[in-house]
């Protein structure tokens, strides 16, 4: 069965800094997708980025970007230039690309604080 | 584009009263249709998952059910609340294919008195 693990239960950055947040899967399956979502105060889950597993390249999203080390089964988000609306929860997220497949498999979550 | 819809934001209920959470997705056909509760500070629990009318599947044995009268509608039901019922109760919506995400409704922060 597939996991996804998120380390860091905790993280704070300094506004304007650069922060990493980390995630890790487990799976054996060569076709899969990657999602990190954002969870403010206001508890609405909020799409940040997405990677394809057979792409190379690591997603972008302005300040937001990936680094998918796919041999490692890592995938980890980092922020830059950090912004106090940057605080939230962030969920990282497993699907298979197998058709019929379903279920996302979420992480526990990192609470980030931004401090000003 | 398309929309989801969860309502009500806020329940109060006592003990043993049933409960209706309803949950719409407007502007496609066809979705998978989730149901997540999540407690205070931790992650996300799928409750149940559908793929088209009538078709439910549960992932946690509870005390809750759910439904899909309609193919862009999905209902979460309990006949008898239970403190542990309490929580953050998410509804989300997806296409079937993996590339895609999950888009999530705002919620429903369910307490149990």
């Amino acid at each position: 069965a597939q996991t996804v693990t998120q380390s860091q239960p905790e993280m704070s950055v300094q506004e304007a800094e650069t922060v990493t947040l980390s995630c890790t899967y487990d799976t054996s399956e060569s076709d899969y997708y990657l999602f990190w979502y954002k969870q403010p105060p206001s508890r609405q889950m909020i799409l940040v980025i997405r990677q394809e597993a057979y792409k190379q390249q690591n997603a972008t999203e302005n300040r937001f970007s990936v680094n998918f080390q796919k041999a490692a089964k890592s995938f980890s988000l980092k922020i830059s230039d950090s912004q106090l609306g940057d605080a939230a929860m962030y969920f990282c997220a497993y699907r298979r690309g197998t058709s019929g497949t379903y279920k996302y498999i979420f992480g526990t979550g990192t609470r980030l604080k931004v401090l000003a | 584009s398309q929309t989801i819809h969860q309502w009500p934001a806020t329940l109060v209920q006592p003990v043993g009263s049933p409960l209706s959470l309803e949950c719409t997705v407007e502007g496609t056909s066809n979705p998978n249709l989730y149901w997540y509760r999540q407690a205070a500070g931790r992650g996300l629990q799928l409750l149940f998952y559908s793929v088209g009318i009538g078709q439910i599947s549960s992932e946690v044995p509870q005390n809750l059910s759910a439904s899909r009268p309609q193919d862009r509608q999905f209902i979460l039901s309990s006949k008898k609340l239970l403190l542990s019922d309490s929580g953050f109760y998410l509804c989300a919506w997806s296409r079937d294919r993996g590339s895609q995400p999950q888009h999530f409704g705002d919620g429903t922060r369910l307490s149990i008195l």
